[in-house]
């Protein structure tokens, strides 16, 4: 099984920052990953598929890159609305697994 | 517009069995592999199954013999038939469809909740 590592667990921010988000992966997963942000009570939104590709509506301060084993997420600068947790997501191999996700705070 | 409605969460004891259904509407369910993700409360997501357009079957490890995914693409339905419950079943199960040939879920459903407990 692939573990995903997001460390750290929890980041805090003033918006307008720039905030950059880390995934390791324990083996390579190629491009096959994907984040997603979730607000507390609601279901998952996707915001990066395929490493590096905006999901449909996804504001362009949201960006992901990498390749293999080591994943970025970055906004460029933050909204209010984008305090929230954030979770990456392989399937480059079964079973397909998910980080621990990170958590991005109000400082 | 997308819609995944998922039902038949509740109570359960444990060794019970449930089964829930997701409702999809807006888009060609039948050209969509599909999945189940859940999320235990206060703890961050779990891929549980997924069903291929072929009906083609996945499980994570801790739901292999147990649980059961399945599809009806007659009705744009996708299953998932839990038996031998366990507390650490308790959670939140979403739907979610997969992108055609990409890393991602695009849609999601709401969730439903399902909770074992004597």
């Amino acid at each position: 099984e692939i573990v995903l590592t997001q460390s750290p667990a929890t980041l805090s921010f003033s918006p307008g920052e720039r905030a950059t988000l880390s995934c390791r992966a324990s083996q390579s997963v190629s491009s096959s990953l994907a984040w997603y942000q979730q607000k507390p009570g609601q279901a998952p939104r996707l915001l990066i598929y395929d490493a590096s590709n905006r999901a449909t509506g996804v504001p362009a301060r949201f960006s992901g890159s990498g390749s293999g084993t080591d994943f970025t997420l970055t906004i460029s600068s933050l909204e209010p609305e984008d305090f929230a947790v954030y979770y990456c997501h392989q399937r480059g191999s079964w079973p397909w697994t998910f980080g621990q996700g990170t958590k991005v705070e109000i400082k | 517009e997308v819609q995944l409605v998922e039902s038949g969460g509740g109570l359960v004891q444990p060794g019970g069995s449930l089964r829930l259904s997701c409702a999809a509407s807006g888009f060609s369910f039948s050209s969509y592999a599909m999945s189940w993700v859940r999320q235990a409360p206060g703890k961050g997501l779990e891929w549980v199954s997924t069903v291929g357009t072929g009906f083609d079957t996945y499980y994570g490890d801790p739901m292999k013999g147990r649980f059961t995914i399945s599809r009806d693409n007659s009705k744009s339905t996708l299953y998932l038939q839990m038996n031998s419950l366990k507390a650490e079943d308790t959670a939140v199960y979403f739907c979610a469809s997969n992108i055609p040939g990409r890393a991602g879920f695009d849609y999601w459903g709401q969730g439903a909740l399902v909770t074992v407990s004597s």
